[in-house]
């Protein structure tokens, strides 16, 4: 069965620009959550959906966006690119939201210029 | 101060070496806690969870302690296969939110 997965690999963008990055969840997961990790910390929390809707939000600028499609894929937006967005943006899914371990695609790393 | 806390390390232990990591965690209505494991620019991959009975899985030892609201990851004889940054997890907030630690690397020497 495949795991999570997300596109692209890698990207490279410079300030100012906008970008969406794809996410599909392991099959029958109906949660997913999206995570950014900069070098040398561990990961930070922005959104969660869970059947389509927001269920969470992290402390993230209304630069970033996000939603969720009825076959539970997700895409994650982020406008006006700043230098700090560079990081590896992670994708995570489970089968629902109650206190679960949630499991990680191999991640977008977005580089700003 | 941050949410969830660990030394970030490095341990650098010899092959055979048991090793202990540990984290601490602010919000007393963290519901529950996870050890994962992130390789050098890979994804993290869920280790094990931890309960307040304390469980194993192979060399790998997890505890909760809560009224300390302190974790613990005991790794015995070490592998180099088990170099590897270690990220404390908590969950709360009323949904699954995860909450990362920034991590504790280890290195595992011959």
């Amino acid at each position: 069965d495949a795991g999570v997965t997300q596109s692209p690999t890698h990207l490279i963008k410079t300030r100012g620009q906008h970008v969406t990055l794809r996410c599909s969840p392991i099959s029958g997961h109906k949660s997913v959550s999206w995570y950014q990790q900069v070098l040398g910390q561990g990961p930070q929390f922005i959104f969660q959906y869970y059947e389509k809707e927001e269920r969470g939000r992290g402390n993230f600028p209304d630069r970033f966006s996000a939603r969720q499609f009825p076959n539970y894929s997700s895409e994650l937006n982020v406008n006006a690119l700043l230098l700090g967005d560079s990081a590896l943006y992670l994708c995570a899914s489970s089968l629902s939201t109650d206190y679960q371990p949630q499991h990680f695609g191999d991640g977008t790393r977005l580089s700003i210029l | 101060r941050k949410e969830v806390e660990q030394d970030p390390g490095p341990f650098n232990v010899p092959e055979g070496a048991t090793v202990a990591f540990n984290c601490t965690y602010s919000n007393s209505a963290s519901q529950s806690f996870f050890w994962y494991r992130q390789d050098c620019r890979k994804e993290p991959k869920l280790l094990m969870s931890v309960y307040s009975s304390g469980n194993e899985d192979g060399r790998f030892t997890a505890q909760l302690n809560r009224a300390s609201q302190y974790i613990s990851l005991l790794i015995r004889d070490s592998k180099l296969s088990d170099s590897a940054t270690y990220l404390c997890v908590a969950i709360s907030g009323g949904y699954n939110k995860l909450i990362f630690g920034a991590g504790t690397r280890l290195a595992v020497h011959p």
